[in-house]
């Protein structure tokens, strides 16, 4: 079991710029989440996707839109990337409501000039 | 939004002294969650915590839940150098898993 992959890992984009970031699990888990982190600021959440066909927003959505591709994929698209936007973005997967951990991916580290 | 405070924000040790990090809220949380992070790395999780007053132990690792459900503290019996990292609290709030994190408390145990 691979557990939670992403890609890409690194990323420089110049303002203005589209991309999508990858993620993927192989664990059969019905939760996907995205996150940023950013220096003395923990981790906050972008979008959240409780279940297959379902995404809702989290604490930091302007700016980002999502994809729950299937029960597997999860992906994260900057439309129109801003240097507020650099940052580590996590993605991380949960079994089901009644399961507290989450297990997250390596992260894709973001710069925006 | 619900916001959790760690303290301190940096510990830097010796092998073999004790260490607590403090995780404080003004909220109440349904659960609470310790991550550890290491450099170029997603958080691992250590433990959840859940009923009021409730202590785990995880070897030389403690982990204890306010009364009130709305604090934590974890405490490390004799660090080691394996001990460094980024330790994380989050808290969940509902059964959607959303986690509201700390900013971390990064810790350097030294030999």
């Amino acid at each position: 079991n691979a557990g939670v992959t992403q890609t890409p890992k690194f990323q420089v984009l110049k303002t203005g710029q589209s991309m999508t970031l990858q993620c993927a699990q192989d664990m059969n888990h019905n939760s996907m989440y995205w996150y940023r982190q950013d220096p003395g600021m923990g981790l906050r959440l972008i979008y959240y996707s409780a279940s297959e066909g379902t995404t809702d927003k989290g604490e930091v959505p302007n700016g980002y839109n999502v994809s729950r591709l299937n029960k597997r994929e999860f992906s994260l698209r900057l439309e129109s990337a801003a240097p507020s936007q650099t940052s580590v973005y996590f993605c991380a997967s949960r079994r089901g409501p009644t399961y507290n951990e989450q297990f997250f991916g390596p992260g894709t580290r973001l710069t925006v000039l | 939004t619900q916001l959790l405070e760690q303290s301190p924000q940096f510990l830097s040790i010796q092998e073999g002294e004790n260490l607590t990090v403090y995780c404080n809220s003004s909220s109440v949380f349904s659960s609470l969650q310790w991550y550890r992070q290491e450099p170029g790395e997603g958080p691992v999780l250590l433990v959840t915590v859940v009923t009021g007053g409730e202590v785990k132990k995880l070897k030389r690792l403690t982990f204890q839940f306010g009364d009130a459900r709305k604090d934590s503290s974890l405490h490390i019996t004799a660090a080691q150098p394996g001990d460094t990292g980024l330790y994380l609290c989050a808290g969940s709030g509902d059964s959607w898993g959303k986690l509201q994190f700390g900013a971390g408390t990064q810790v350097v145990v030294t030999p």
